[in-house]
């Protein structure tokens, strides 16, 4: 059971719009960075957004991350068929004293 | 960018030592400002953090696994590695090696995030 808590799946169709959320509290969310990691089926994750809300290099600016309070969000607009993966969100953890993941939620493009 | 790699023993018997290296190619693993991670997915599950060590062989293990990591750092052959010891079946799982960009700001708070990741390499227990 993960203290960051996200949905198991989400789906859209080609050029929608998707939120993921992740939940957590004061001593993830609330106090420390998010970072949102994808994972393409048989391969490893990559890192999408960090910091909250920054897009690393060769991240294309569909994708989106945003936090308040102790939850954050990340969005995808203009879906398409190649954002099918697992996506994560990460955080540290005072209380626990290191990273953790929430379990990670499945988007399908419908 | 850096680039790693997994490698190490594939299959490992329930009680014994699980020993993985990666090796970092593409620049120097004491470039200034990295931590080096192990992280590990059960098959179809979710990521587990196990734990990091910089290039001065500081360390931080996940307290839920704490008591059976050890990680090294070999900086002539750009190389840190990860001994689990004690292995159940409830260890098999992909690991994956990972740069980690690690920081604090404000009052205490900390960013940290893994880019890039090793493709990973499958460890299975037997029984």
């Amino acid at each position: 059971q993960s203290v960051l808590t996200q949905p198991p799946s989400a789906s859209g169709t080609p050029g929608q719009r998707v939120t993921i959320s992740c939940s957590g509290s004061s001593s993830n969310i609330g106090s420390h960075t998010v970072n949102w990691y994808q994972q393409v089926p048989g391969t490893a994750p990559k890192l999408l957004i960090y910091a909250d809300n920054q897009r690393p290099s060769g991240v294309p600016d569909r994708f989106s991350g945003s936090k308040s309070g102790t939850s954050a969000s990340l969005a995808i607009s203009g879906l398409q068929s190649e954002d099918e993966a697992d996506y994560y969100c990460a955080a540290w953890d005072g209380t626990l004293n290191g990273n953790v993941f929430g379990a990670g939620t499945t988007l399908t493009v419908l | 960018q850096v680039q790693l790699q997994e490698s190490g023993s594939r299959l490992v018997k329930a009680s014994q030592t699980l020993s993985l290296t990666c090796t970092v190619s593409g620049g120097s693993i004491t470039r200034g400002g990295y931590s080096w991670s192990w992280i590990r997915q059960p098959l179809g599950k979710g990521l587990e953090w196990i734990g990091y060590i910089y290039d001065s062989g500081s360390t931080h293990f996940n307290p839920s696994l704490k008591s059976r990591v050890t990680m090294s750092v070999d900086r002539s052959k750009n190389q840190f590695s990860l001994k689990l010891t004690s292995v159940t079946a409830a260890d098999t799982a992909l690991y994956y090696c990972a740069a980690g960009v690690l920081g604090h700001y404000g009052d205490n708070s900390v960013y940290f995030w893994f880019d890039p990741w090793g493709p990973g390499t499958l460890v299975t227990v037997s029984s």
